[in-house]
């Protein structure tokens, strides 16, 4: 049974560009959610979606954004990126994003914005 | 809000030997989850142990256990007979089961473990 699987695994934009990054749930699980990992502010909740809808969201500036589509897989962007968005991007995806199943996690997205 | 606290940046263990990683956490809510997440340098996060809160008797995987301590609101992570492959950073995270809050992990600051030979 394949994993989640996010694209790319590195990343480096500039200063002002914007950045897309994709994430692949395990087939069958309706619940994608992504987090921020940075060495000053830890693992931090940006949103989480389920059947295309956004279900929670996290503590971020509108520059971040998400979607996901009708066979689960979920994009999140990035708009006008500042170097404090360098960090790695988890995505994590669960049947129904109950807490009873857990969540498995991707590998990641490292980001450095330059 | 929910908080967890890991109070031990570092830990080192012997191979073999047993090893407690701490973690505390404040919530309001009665029924939530508790979970230990082993990040290694591949930086995958992967799930060790789960604990529901209104289930009383501690989790077990294996090699790995938890001490939940509801009133205390505690929830250590034990590892026996320790391996090198479970070299990693550990992070203890909390997940609510209110609509409101709920479907979100919040994490502590994590545990780096170091075993030696």
């Amino acid at each position: 049974k394949a994993g989640v699987t996010q694209t790319p695994r590195y990343l480096i934009k500039t200063r002002g560009q914007q950045v897309t990054l994709s994430c692949s749930p395990i087939s069958g699980h309706r619940s994608v959610s992504w987090y921020q990992q940075t060495p000053g502010q830890g693992l931090q909740f940006l949103f989480e979606y389920f059947s295309e809808t956004q279900r929670n969201k996290g503590n971020f500036p509108g520059r971040f954004s998400g979607r996901q589509f009708s066979n689960s897989r979920s994009e999140m962007n990035v708009s006008t990126l500042e170097l404090g968005d360098s960090a790695l991007y988890l995505c994590a995806s669960s049947p129904n994003g109950g807490p009873a199943y857990g969540y498995t996690f991707g590998s990641g997205t490292r980001l450095t914005v330059v | 809000a929910q908080t967890v606290t890991q109070s031990q940046p570092e830990m080192s263990v012997q191979e073999a030997e047993t090893v407690t990683l701490s973690c505390t956490y404040d919530t309001s809510e009665s029924d939530y989850y508790l979970f230990w997440y082993k990040q290694p340098p591949s930086r995958q996060m992967i799930l060790v142990i789960r604990q529901e809160a209104y289930k009383q008797q501690n989790a077990t995987e294996n090699r790995f256990s938890v001490n939940f301590q509801k009133a205390a609101k505690s929830f250590s992570l034990k590892i026996s007979d320790s391996q090198l492959g479970d070299a990693a950073m550990y992070f203890c995270a909390y997940m609510g089961t209110l609509t409101g809050g709920g479907n979100k992990l919040t994490f502590g600051t994590g545990t780096q473990l170091k075993v030696e030979l």
